[in-house]
């Protein structure tokens, strides 16, 4: 089974409007944290925002916020109010201790955001 | 204050040379991984390192392909004989040495182009 899944690869979405990315997850760990990272075009990977298993609110970072439902194991991120440079593939990740208890971080495959003008 | 460097940003090899990578964590981080990422894929985790240990290499190929994280100096990601296959982004992170880290904190990433 994944451990990360973003059944979105592309979307589009209007300059100033909000835009939702999905993802869902899947661990059996009780603790663990989950990432959304941000991957422009020119390669380095952007650190947006982080959500732990135990935190009660909903992480928000700016325009950034993730939707996390623990009970149905999602954790979307919402853009308000996109910008041109919003445009990009933004991947959503999973730090779990493994069955070594050693701490490992997982992958979506990402979705790639385009803002239109 | 930098952060994670990696080096070189563009490396060039032919086929059969071997490539190496170099990641210095950020100052304080005694924890790197190495992820690689294929065109239009996300990153896989490849290898966990502390300082002279090898943690977790679930992720590295059985052959060509080895990490290091020497006490002093970057963590090296070497791989012998390169094929074109090998052509990919590899991405190191640092996180500090305590459970909880909030975040790992990535590189440029080095882009490896075989010829």
């Amino acid at each position: 089974a994944q451990k990360i899944t973003q059944t979105q690869p592309g979307m589009f979405v209007q300059e100033k409007e909000a835009v939702t990315l999905d993802c869902t997850y899947d661990t059996s760990d009780q603790s663990y944290g989950l990432f959304w990272y941000k991957q422009p075009s020119s390669g380095e990977m952007i650190f947006l925002i982080y959500q732990g298993s135990y935190d009660e609110q909903n992480a928000t970072e700016g325009r950034y916020s993730l939707n996390f439902q623990k009970a149905r194991k999602s954790a979307n991120l919402v853009i308000s109010a996109s910008q041109l440079g919003d445009s990009a593939m933004y991947f959503c990740a999973m730090r779990e201790r493994d069955s070594g208890g050693y701490q490992k971080v997982t992958f979506g495959t990402g979705t790639k955001l385009q803002v239109i003008p | 204050n930098a952060g994670v460097m990696q080096n070189p940003r563009h490396l060039v090899r032919r086929r059969g040379q071997e490539a190496r990578l170099r990641c210095s964590p950020m100052k304080g981080h005694s924890h790197v991984y190495w992820y690689r990422q294929l065109p239009e894929e996300g990153l896989k985790f490849m290898v966990y390192l502390q300082k002279e240990n090898i943690i977790d290499e679930s992720g590295m190929p059985k052959e060509r392909f080895s990490a290091e994280f020497p006490k002093e100096g970057p963590s090296i990601l070497r791989i012998q004989q390169v094929v074109r296959g090998d052509s990919a982004a590899y991405f190191c992170a640092s996180s500090p040495p305590m459970s909880g880290h909030t975040e790992a904190f990535f590189g440029q990433g080095t882009r490896l182009t075989v010829v």
